[in-house]
């Protein structure tokens, strides 16, 4: 079964700073990677997704993330944070070829310092 | 876009009563999910479903059941509410074979 290992539970940086938020998987065929992010009060929006293919991926809200198998991690990045990027980021790992069921990290909440 | 509705973003209810909580999917997606989310433990797989009338456990079933009677809908039970029931519950949707999953806004309910 696969896994998700979010070691960060917080982080706070300042506005304009750059950011990355760790993720780290478990599983034994390439996975399908997400990363959402939870607004407080609000359901998960889909930030960016991993298949196949080049390994660095971009997605919404300018932020990317970068596939490395031989660490088993899918860390995010974003080079300069808004305010409105506070929120909670969840990274989660889906089973290729099967079950369609993603299993999802604990969570970073990120913080915004003015 | 995909629109994925909850039938409530608040409830509070008392221990013992029968809860339902209501997700609809206005994409014709197949694939349906229930999910809790606490704090420390992210969100953590109650039921899901693949198609009408058929549902799956998902990690931690006990004490839910779920029922699928059309293909937009997804409703949670709790036949019994405990306090230990009292969470952020989220529905999600998602297309055939496709990992991606879409989010509803979903529902905080409280046990008292």
């Amino acid at each position: 079964a696969q896994s998700v290992t979010q070691p960060d539970i917080h982080i706070t940086v300042s506005e304009g700073a750059s950011l990355e938020l760790r993720c780290n998987y478990s599983y034994g065929a390439t996975p399908y990677l997400f990363w959402y992010v939870q607004s407080p009060g609000q359901g998960l929006q889909l930030l960016l997704k991993y298949f196949s293919g080049d390994t660095l991926v971009q997605g919404i809200k300018g932020f990317e993330a970068e596939f490395k198998r031989s660490q088993s991690s899918f860390n995010l990045r974003k080079p300069s944070v808004h305010w409105s990027d506070a929120a909670e980021y969840f990274c989660a790992v889906g089973a290729s070829g099967s079950a369609r069921q993603l299993t999802f990290g604990s969570g970073t909440q990120l913080t915004v310092l003015p | 876009d995909v629109k994925v509705t909850q039938s409530s973003r608040y409830l509070v209810k008392r221990t013992g009563e029968k809860v339902f909580l209501e997700c609809v999917q206005d994409m014709d997606h197949e694939n349906m999910f229930w999910y809790r989310q606490d704090p420390g433990l992210g969100l953590r797989l109650i039921y899901f479903s693949y198609d009408v009338k058929m549902k799956e456990k998902g990690d931690i079933p006990e004490g839910y059941s779920v029922s699928r009677e059309k293909k937009e809908r997804f409703s949670l039970i709790l036949e019994s509410a405990s306090t230990n029931q009292t969470s952020m519950y989220l529905c999600a949707s998602s297309p055939g074979q496709s990992n991606e999953q879409f989010f509803g806004p979903g529902t905080r309910l409280t046990v008292l």
